[in-house]
């Protein structure tokens, strides 16, 4: 089976615009998390998404939105950008909506400038 | 809320020498516990799991992590470190009956001296 994978690997953008990240889980797998990774604040959850269902929400502004397909694939993005909005932008499919056991994507690394 | 410390933020070994990687964990049931693995600029890799059962889990790459209830904690072991396992291991935990998102700990650096 082919892994989790992220799209684009690395962005670069301005403060203020907006971007659009993608990820396709690992087939049959339906659920699919996001996360942001910077050095400082470490590794930190962002939402779930389940069958389309934003199941789980992380502390994040309303900025970070999500959404999930009905074939699992899930978008996020983040609006109105600010420099600390640069960090590695994980996510993560599980294969059940049962299960704590996730596999994750390379990342898309976000440059904000 | 369920919390996972790992103590050592950096720890430095010399190539084939012994690994142990501390992760203690605060929730009164039986978690659900993980370990990952992060190359630079890579994704998280799943190298070994606990749910039940034998608490001495064997992975991948030749780790393992021993499940110690009494201790709260699950390390992570390696007899002989390689120069290649030099990366950021992460350990996870998760609850029964939760949400279905494990708590991560903040990370350790793992520095192989050749």
């Amino acid at each position: 089976k082919a892994g989790v994978t992220q799209t684009p690997r690395y962005l670069i953008k301005t403060r203020g615009q907006q971007v659009t990240l993608s990820c396709s889980p690992i087939s049959g797998h339906r659920s699919v998390s996001w996360y942001q990774q910077t050095p400082g604040q470490g590794l930190q959850f962002l939402f779930e998404y389940f069958s389309e269902t934003q199941r789980n929400k992380g502390n994040f502004p309303g900025r970070f939105s999500g959404r999930q397909f009905s074939n699992s694939r899930s978008e996020m993005n983040v609006s109105t950008l600010e420099l600390g909005d640069s960090a590695l932008y994980l996510c993560a499919s599980s294969s059940t909506g049962n299960s704590y056991e996730q596999y994750f994507g390379p990342g898309t690394r976000l440059t904000v400038t | 809320a369920q919390s996972v410390t790992q103590p050592d933020i950096h720890i430095t070994v010399s190539e084939g020498a012994s690994l142990e990687l501390r992760c203690n964990y605060s929730y009164g049931a039986t978690p659900y516990l993980f370990w990952y693995v992060q190359s630079p600029g890579q994704g998280l890799q799943l190298l070994l799991k606990y749910f039940s059962g034998d608490t001495l889990v064997q992975g991948i790459k030749g780790f393992e992590a021993e499940f110690k209830r009494s201790q709260s904690s699950f390390n992570l072991r390696k007899p002989s470190v390689h120069w290649s396992d030099a990366a950021e291991y992460f350990c996870a935990v998760g609850v029964s009956g939760g949400s279905y998102i494990p708590t991560f700990g903040r990370g350790t650096s793992l520095i192989v001296h050749p």
